[in-house]
This record gives structure tokens, C-alpha cells and sequence, in this order.
């Protein structure tokens, strides 16, 4: 079975910084995604950046990036020139190829930005 | 605006009833999936429907059912609700690889 982990339940960090959440999963396949997502106090999920395995170029979507470590089956998501809109709960979460199966998220870790 | 629509976006309801939360995937997707959040939870699948047939049943209620109508929306229909029903629930749809996208959800609250 496929699992996704987040080992830090809550972090913070001061505007402008930078920060990194950590995310490791479990799976014997070799088709799948990444993923991470952003659930801001509205409580929507919003997607921030993807990852297919098949890659070994590291994702970026603007101040996101990803360090994909596919050895290691770890997926940490940094976040430069952190900015209070950043605050949120953010969730990792994998999907195996294929139209039909479930997207398995983690635990989530609630991210503060300090001003 | 996500593509997905959710309706309603707000419910509040008695111990005992049953209601149904309607969700409208986005152009072209074939997959819904529903998902609870409760407070300060992560999200737990409930269940998936492709192409109107169920592929997928997570943690879900007998209490709860699902189905994909023929033009693809979808309906999670709740019944004998509980005190601890009261949660975020979302509906997604997805196309392959590119990860979900959520609706905005439906908070029900059970009194």
C-alpha cells in the first residue's frame, strides 16, 4: 500500500525567508505523481506544484520548487521570499498512473508566516 | 473558480436527517472523488466514481452513498446524520497525472 508522510506537523517562518517541508512516501511502483497542496484558511485545497516520477528535473512554479529524491522517496517543498499569504496548511500527496486511482495525501503541516 | 462546483457551500442540519451534497466535475473530467475533512484533520477518501460506475471505496459510512449521473455530476448522500458527521466535504475531479482539482467543499454541520 501506498503511504505519504509528513513529519512536521507545524513550522514557522519569518516573511522573506526561506523554508522547506519535508515529505517522504512509500510505494514499490514506479508510474506516479507528486504532489503539493496549499489549503489556506478558506479551507481550499489549491494545487501548488506537481512532479512526475519519470522526471528527474526538480519541479518550480515561481518562489515553489521541489528537491524530488526518487532513491530516497522524498518530496520536500521549499518556499523562498516566504510571504504571509503563504500561510496555510500544506498537504503532499501522491497519485499512482492511471486514470482510476486515488489521490493519498499526508497528514499536512501548518505553515506560519511571521511578519 | 476551480471548475468544480459544489453545492451548497453551506449546511446545517439536525441529528437524524439525510442530506445530499451535489458536485459538477470540470469540463472533460470523467473521475469525482468525495473526500471529508473534519476539523483539523487531513483529508479521507470516502469514494471515486469514473464514467458514472464506482472504482474506489475508502473510509465511508454505510450511512453514506454515492453515484455519477450520466451527465457526470455526482451526489454523496448522507443519512441518519451524527454529531460527528459535521466536516468539510470535497469533491474532486482529475485528469490523469495532472492531480486534482477541488472544489471550494461543502461545510456540514450537524446540531
Amino acid at each position: 500500500a501506498q503511504t505519504v508522510t509528513q513529519s512536521q506537523p507545524e513550522m514557522s517562518v519569518q516573511e522573506a525567508e526561506t523554508v522547506t517541508l519535508s515529505c517522504t512516501y512509500d510505494t514499490s511502483e514506479s508510474n506516479y505523481y507528486l504532489f503539493w497542496y496549499k489549503q489556506p484558511p478558506s479551507r481550499q485545497m489549491i494545487l501548488v506544484i506537481r512532479q512526475e516520477a519519470y522526471k528527474q528535473q526538480n519541479a518550480t512554479e515561481n518562489r515553489f520548487s521541489v528537491n524530488f529524491q526518487k532513491a530516497a522517496k522524498s518530496f520536500s517543498l521549499k518556499i523562498s521570499d516566504s510571504q504571509l499569504g503563504d500561510t496555510a496548511m500544506y498537504f503532499c500527496a501522491f497519485i499512482l498512473g492511471g486514470a482510476t486511482n486515488k489521490l493519498i495525501f499526508g497528514t499536512g503541516t501548518l505553515l506560519a508566516v511571521q511578519p | 473558480d476551480s471548475g468544480v462546483t459544489q453545492t451548497p457551500k453551506h449546511l446545517i442540519t439536525a441529528t437524524g436527517q439525510r442530506v445530499t451534497l451535489r458536485c459538477s466535475p470540470r469540463s472533460g473530467d470523467l473521475s469525482v472523488y468525495w473526500y471529508q475533512q473534519s476539523l483539523d484533520q487531513g483529508l479521507q477518501f470516502l469514494i471515486h466514481y469514473y464514467n458514472g460506475e464506482e472504482r474506489a471505496k475508502g473510509n465511508i459510512l454505510e450511512r453514506f452513498s454515492a453515484q455519477q449521473f450520466p451527465d457526470l455530476h455526482s451526489e454523496l448522500n448522507l443519512s441518519s446524520l451524527e454529531l460527528g458527521d459535521s466536516a468539510l466535504y470535497f469533491c474532486a475531479s482529475s485528469v490523469t497525472g495532472f492531480g486534482y482539482t477541488f472544489g471550494s467543499g461543502t461545510r456540514l454541520t450537524v446540531v
